[in-house]
């Protein structure tokens, strides 16, 4: 079956660090990988997209990678700030979903200054 | 504001009663879709209409049907509830078909309780 795999234990860190979230994925072959931030009962927010055929994306202090060999997403975050405390969320189209998003059950970042 | 609009913000009922959900998408969007939330879950597919017609259906349950009206706006309708039907439901919406390739918006969810 196809999987999503998030790391589900918090990561903490501190202000002005990196923060790097990991996305795995099973039996999917993806064109597109999409990572989408939620803050507590808010919904899902749309962040980055990359490629299959983009190593890397950024967007001011966000970067993701993507790896189809590893089957591997990171996320990172630069220089980061108590209000980038939130979960984020790894997206790739499944089988099982027709054209929809299938998402990872996300990692809760917690920035402390 | 993501422009989709979702009704009702909360809703507290009992088991086995029979609730909606309604959903306007971002103007323009054609396709709707629909996501359940629980603790334990995740963000899990539900079902998929573009444009009036279902496109994609992922773990949803026979209690449940949804359609998409010719304004495209949608309805979510939830019946024989049970306890464990107790999340959060978001519609979300995009311009296509589907997600291949392209953002999909997320209205701000219907928390429902079943007691």
């Amino acid at each position: 079956s196809q999987k999503i795999e998030q790391n589900s234990e918090a990561l903490n860190i501190q202000e002005g660090k990196t923060a790097t979230l990991t996305c795995n994925y099973t039996n999917y072959s993806p064109a597109y990988l999409q990572w989408y931030r939620q803050d507590p009962g808010r919904g899902p927010v749309f962040l980055l997209l990359i490629r299959e055929n983009e190593k890397e994306k950024r967007k001011e202090r966000l970067k993701v990678t993507f790896d189809t060999t590893l089957k591997q997403s990171l996320f990172h975050i630069t220089a980061s700030q108590p209000a980038d405390s939130a979960t984020y969320l790894c997206a790739l189209v499944g089988s099982n979903s027709g054209y929809a998003l299938n998402f990872g059950k996300g990692t809760s970042l917690l920035v402390t200054p | 504001d993501s422009g989709v609009t979702q009704t009702p913000k909360h809703l507290i009922t009992a088991t086995g009663q029979r609730v909606t959900l309604r959903c306007s998408p971002r103007s323009g969007d054609l396709s709707v879709y629909w996501y359940q939330q629980s603790l334990d879950q995740g963000l899990q597919f539900l079902i998929q209409y573009y444009n009036g017609e279902e496109r994609a259906k992922g773990n949803i349950l026979e209690r449940f049907s949804a359609q998409q009206f010719p304004d495209l706006h949608s309805e979510l309708n939830l019946s024989s509830l049970e306890l464990g039907d107790s999340a959060l439901y978001f519609c979300a919406s995009s311009p296509s078909g589907g997600a291949w390739g392209n953002t999909i918006y997320f209205g701000e969810g219907s928390w429902l309780t079943v007691v």
